[in-house]
């Protein structure tokens, strides 16, 4: 079965800090995907960033950047310098098809950032 | 404005009734989906449909059914076998159906089951 295990309920940081929200995967499968999306307080998620199981390579995208690694099975995401603003609860997901045709769409329990002015 | 509407934010019901959430999308995507978001247990998939006319069962399909007569409505309807209703639902939408794809999220509607 696969799983997406986020250990962090809440985080709770000081502005301008960095933070890195943990996420670890479990699957029997060679190809899936690797999403984590934002979900602020207004309800709906927003989409941050996409993974495939062939693509190790880690990405910056300003102050966000995610670290990927097979070998631990892990999909990291680091916020340099926090703002107010990254308040929310982010959530990682993992994403593939069963052998039987079906797609599987599985989200982790969520891990609340709370970043303090 | 391209996105996901879900009406209304907030709706009660009382315990034995039946209760459609709708969803509507103009971003002219295929693949349409309901999740279900308890407190502590993230989001969990109710049913998808890759497009009109078919729907899937997701991880916790049981107690909900769901219809796709057109490409941008994909209303739930939670009824009264489902044994535990209160949670918070949210509507989403992919360009196309695959795992490949990232989902636009509607706001969610909160039910309440007195």
């Amino acid at each position: 079965a696969q799983k997406v295990t986020q250990a962090q309920t809440e985080i709770s940081v000081v502005e301008k800090e960095d933070v890195t929200l943990d996420c670890v995967y479990e699957t029997r499968d060679t190809t899936y995907y690797l999403f984590w999306y934002k979900q602020p307080p207004s309800g709906e998620l927003v989409f941050l960033i996409r993974r495939n199981s062939f693509d190790e390579q880690n990405e910056i995208s300003g102050r966000y950047s995610w670290n990927f690694q097979k070998s631990t099975s892990s999909f990291n995401f680091t916020i340099t310098a926090s703002q107010v603003v990254d308040s929310a609860v982010y959530f990682c997901a993992l994403t593939l098809i069963t052998t039987s045709g079906t797609y599987k769409y599985i989200f982790g329990t969520g891990t609340r950032l709370k970043v303090l002015a | 404005d391209g996105g996901i509407t879900q009406s209304p934010k907030y709706l009660f019901r009382k315990e034995g009734q039946n209760v459609t959430l709708s969803c509507e999308q103009n971003l002219n995507h295929d693949a349409m989906y309901w999740y279900r978001q308890d407190p502590g247990q993230g989001l969990r998939l109710i049913y998808y449909s890759q497009i009109v006319n078919d729907f899937q069962k997701g991880d916790i399909a049981e107690g909900y059914s769901v219809s796709r007569e057109k490409k941008e409505s994909f209303p739930l309807t939670v009824t009264s076998a489902q044994k535990n209703p209160t949670a918070f639902y949210l509507c989403a939408s992919s360009i196309g159906s695959g795992s490949f794809n990232e989902q636009f999220f509607g706001p969610g509607t909160r039910l309440t089951v007195l």
